[in-house]
């Protein structure tokens, strides 16, 4: 099946410090790549929507310019969570589609755990 | 927006046992269910899925149902093994190639 990698598996930063998470298709190509948050013992909650070479697409109370999401190639898509706080601490999980797809099925990455001290 | 309500929350049965979890959706476009199962810490796994032109699938000892009518879709999970034991979701769209929008999951436990 299709494999999609997420870079780093975990982070540990400080208050105020940016981190950038890598979601990679590594054996197809994505054009369209979801980002969803996962705070400990809750649902996926989507969080944007990012279709190669265009401006991603943000859910309702998203912070665009907190979240900057770049999809500039059909196989990487990268979410940086700028000047992080503690409660951005959370479980960070992409998926992605096939190009061409019409299965419907998402491709899970295997998720960042990233804790802002 | 889609709306998805899922029960029962935490779910406990005795091995060989059956389990239904129940998940309803609002919207009435969406024409596509899956079900994951995710363990502590991984990515969630897709175990089956439906479409709303079928109203049942099954695969194994997993089978869904789907009522379009009454906008709900039901997971069953025949002879549980301790393995099954994980959080599972259900998730509806609008179509392929669409976000999912995710229940609040249900805890299920398969005790030997």
């Amino acid at each position: 099946g299709a494999v999609v990698s997420q870079h780093p598996s975990w982070v540990i930063c400080k208050s105020g410090t940016s981190v950038k998470i890598e979601c990679r298709s590594l054996d197809f190509q994505a054009t369209t790549m979801f980002w969803y948050r996962q705070f400990p013992k809750q649902s996926l909650m989507l969080m944007a929507t990012s279709n190669e070479g265009s401006k991603a697409t943000y859910e309702q109370g998203v912070e665009k310019d907190k979240f900057l999401i770049n999809h500039a190639s059909l196989t990487l898509s990268t979410l940086t969570v700028t000047s992080a706080h503690p409660e951005d601490s959370s479980f960070y999980i992409c998926s992605a589609l096939t190009s061409g797809s019409y299965s419907g099925e998402q491709f899970f990455g295997p998720g960042t755990r990233l804790t802002v001290l | 927006g889609e709306n998805v309500e899922q029960h029962p929350s935490t779910l406990s049965v005795q091995e060989g046992d059956s389990a239904v979890i129940k998940c309803t959706y609002s919207d009435s476009a969406s024409n596509y269910f899956p079900w994951y199962k995710q363990e502590l810490g991984k990515r969630p796994q897709l175990i089956i899925d439906i479409r709303s032109n079928v109203g049942e699938k099954k695969d194994q000892r997993i089978a869904v149902t789907l009522n379009k009518t009454a906008k709900h879709f039901s997971l069953h999970i025949t002879e549980t093994q301790p393995e099954d034991s994980a959080v599972y979701f259900c998730a509806a769209s609008v179509d392929s190639g669409y976000a999912l929008n995710f229940g609040k999951g249900t805890s299920l436990l398969v005790t030997p």
